[in-house]
């Protein structure tokens, strides 16, 4: 398996803009998360998703973050309008079953926001 | 809720000695402690995991400890090789789903050659 696919791995925008993150999550698996990782406050889950529906969006920092997740094989996680404070590496993992607590981390999306 | 503290937050040692991490929790009902590494540019990896139920357990150059008692745990990397330069996260969980996972602050672990 290729593992967690995240796009793109960089991405630079100015302040206001909106920014999509992509992931596509290991098939099979059931559940799929979005941390966000920064120097300050570490690896922080933003929110997660079981069989394609959102169950916890509780760590979501403000209405201007929205994920979705159309189908068991892609989720997007969208910043609009952006702002510099939301830069950072942005993680999507995702894990197999109810029972099975080990995540698989994608590569990340270094997001800077000017 | 849960709260993870890891120590050090840096830590350099010489190729070949041993390198230690220790993290202490809070939640009593914390019942799983996994430990992840991340190398530059790439995201997390699961290397080891512990549950309450155990007090130690190895995996070839590393190990961990948990004292339940104590609410705290380590990870061990003996003769420690370049390829051992990362930042480790230390997590603790209550079990049932990866939702619940607390992590730790994080250790950056230099090798010197």
């Amino acid at each position: 398996d290729a593992g967690v696919i995240q796009s793109p791995r960089h991405e630079v925008t100015e302040m206001g803009q909106e920014v999509t993150l992509r992931c596509k999550p290991i098939s099979g698996h059931d559940y799929l998360f979005w941390y966000r990782q920064t120097m300050m406050r570490g690896l922080e889950l933003l929110i997660y998703f079981n069989n394609n529906v959102p169950i916890d969006d509780s760590g979501m920092p403000e209405d201007r973050f929205s994920a979705k997740m159309p189908n068991a094989s892609f989720s997007t996680l969208k910043i609009q309008p952006s702002e510099p404070r939301d830069s950072a590496v942005y993680f999507c993992a995702s894990s197999l079953t109810t029972t099975n607590e080990k995540l698989f981390f994608g590569s990340g999306t270094q997001l800077s926001v000017l | 809720g849960e709260n993870v503290e890891q120590h050090p937050s840096t830590l350099s040692v010489q190729e070949g000695d041993s390198a230690v991490i220790k993290c202490t929790y809070s939640d009593s009902a914390s019942n799983y402690f996994p430990w992840y590494k991340q190398e530059l540019g790439k995201g997390p990896q699961l290397i080891i995991d512990i549950r309450s139920n155990v007090g130690e357990k190895k995996d070839q150059r590393i190990a961990v400890t948990l004292n339940k008692t104590a609410k705290h745990f380590s990870l061990h990397i003996t003769e420690t090789q370049p390829e051992d330069s990362a930042v480790y996260f230390c997590a603790a969980s209550p079990g049932s789903s990866a939702s619940k996972i607390i992590f730790g602050s994080g250790t950056r672990l230099s090798i010197r050659p």
